[in-house]
């Protein structure tokens, strides 16, 4: 069974913080994801990787950047973090074929920004 | 931009009652997902349509993807308290650009 692992369930930071939440997946799987989530907006795309060392911008990226220096591994990296960002953030793979694939997702990192 | 639409946002049903969540694109998709987040848990992936008009069942659940591959329903039968949670879609565009987009979910609570 595909285990996506997210390293903090709840985060607490202050305004103005760089803030990075990891996210690291146990089957091989090309491509990840970050999403944000929030009541009555659904599931937002924030970045995503296809490769290592490769990343697009997804649907909202201002105020964020990611890193994948290793397969498995995928940062999500706040760099000045600000009461806005203050949501659920969902990390996610799916294997590379056909781009049909389903997505995996971890439990998701509750951040709150005071 | 690409979007996808989905109602109701909730919906209250005594057990035994049907549900139907309805998902709405505004451009045409090449396949849509459907996903379902248990309260405090994470989006399950339940179901793929890919062919125009397509339907599949789970059980009591009935999936549906429309002629024109912009719309898709997922209907529930005869509820049941572990129905409990929200319902997500995510259509894929056509140009296949490899991102999905969400719908904003439908929250389905279920009196016992």
């Amino acid at each position: 069974d595909v285990k996506v692992t997210q390293s903090s369930r709840y985060l607490v930071k202050r305004t103005g913080e760089k803030v990075f939440l990891e996210c690291v997946q146990d089957m091989d799987h090309e491509n990840m994801f970050w999403y944000r989530q929030d009541p009555g907006l659904g599931l937002r795309l924030i970045y995503f990787s296809y490769d290592v060392k490769m990343k697009e911008k997804g649907d909202i990226p201002e105020g964020y950047s990611v890193s994948r220096e290793k397969k498995e591994r995928f940062s999500l990296i706040l760099e000045s973090a600000s009461t806005n960002q203050t949501s659920m953030y969902l990390c996610a793979s799916s294997t590379r074929t056909g781009f049909n694939s389903p997505l995996h997702f971890g439990n998701g990192t509750r951040l709150t920004v005071t | 931009g690409q979007q996808v639409m989905q109602i109701p946002q909730y919906q209250h049903v005594q057990e035994g009652e049907d549900f139907t969540t309805y998902c709405n694109s505004s451009t045409t998709l090449s396949n849509i997902q459907w996903y379902k987040q248990r309260p405090g848990g994470h989006p399950v992936f339940l179901i793929q349509l890919v062919k125009s008009g397509e339907v599949k069942k789970q059980k009591r659940l009935t999936f549906q993807f429309g002629e024109a591959k912009k719309n898709s329903s997922l209907h529930i039968t005869a509820t049941q308290t572990t129905d409990v949670g929200t319902y997500f879609c995510a259509g894929r565009g056509s140009g296949n650009t490899g991102k999905l987009i969400f719908g904003q979910g439908t929250t389905l609570q279920v009196k016992p």
